[in-house]
């Protein structure tokens, strides 16, 4: 019972364009969700979150969509660098829960030159 | 500059054997976690705590245990270590949502 959910194992974007990565979610008590990017044999490092009361935050290149009416966030990567390319992980807590996170199994981007 | 330590960052070991996978962390963060992750597949939480000697499970069966005798210490041993205990563990620490995660310790048991 996966209740934080990246269909997309892969994604590829030309340099400059803009990349979109989807995640979903079935749990509705979730009220956080957060970013995370990760190199291969590194830990995953946060990168943009949100609360359940706001729809959209941005930082930089970053901006994190949440609908809550369809479960689903997106992250927009604008313009997509090289050093962009990565696994991106999206996550989900519950307050109480005690600040667990749930993880999607992760979406790699790459993006090419 | 890491503020959370994962040793070794690689190990390749028999089965059978004992191993004690190290996790600290300089931060003064009473919760701290141990995920386990595949290629391709999601973080599974294995392990957690809120503090010293309070220790949990997570939501992913682990046939590994964890200690907390200090705040800034959270080793993983794994009795007797087996091939399906191959995997990648990632031990993080936090404040409110705010998590930071170690470099992680790739396991092979052959």
């Amino acid at each position: 019972d996966q209740q934080v959910k990246q269909n997309s194992p892969s994604l590829s974007v030309q340099e400059g364009r803009i990349s979109i990565l989807n995640c979903d979610y079935t749990n509705s008590m979730f009220d956080y969700f957060l970013w995370y990017k990760k190199y291969p044999a590194e830990g995953p490092t946060f990168l943009i979150s949100i609360s359940s009361i706001k729809d959209k935050n941005e930082d930089g290149r970053f901006t994190v969509f949440l609908n809550k009416s369809a479960k689903h966030l997106s992250l927009h990567i604008v313009p997509s660098q090289p050093g962009d390319s990565a696994v991106y992980f999206c996550a989900a807590s519950e307050y109480n829960q005690g600040g667990k996170l749930i993880f999607g199994q992760g979406t790699e981007l790459s993006v090419k030159p | 500059e890491a503020d959370i330590y994962q040793t070794p960052r690689y190990l390749v070991i028999g089965t059978g054997k004992k191993i004690t996978l190290e996790c600290s962390q300089t931060m003064g963060h009473d919760k701290m976690y141990w995920y386990q992750q595949d290629p391709g597949m999601e973080l599974h939480l294995i392990h957690y705590s809120y503090g010293v000697n309070s220790t949990e499970k997570g939501d992913l069966s682990s046939e590994s245990t964890v200690s907390r005798i200090r705040t800034e210490h959270f080793p993983l041993t794994l009795e007797s270590a087996r091939p399906s205990h191959t995997s990648q563990y990632l031990c993080a620490s936090s404040v409110g949502l705010g998590y930071t995660f170690g470099s992680g310790t790739r396991l092979t048991v052959v």
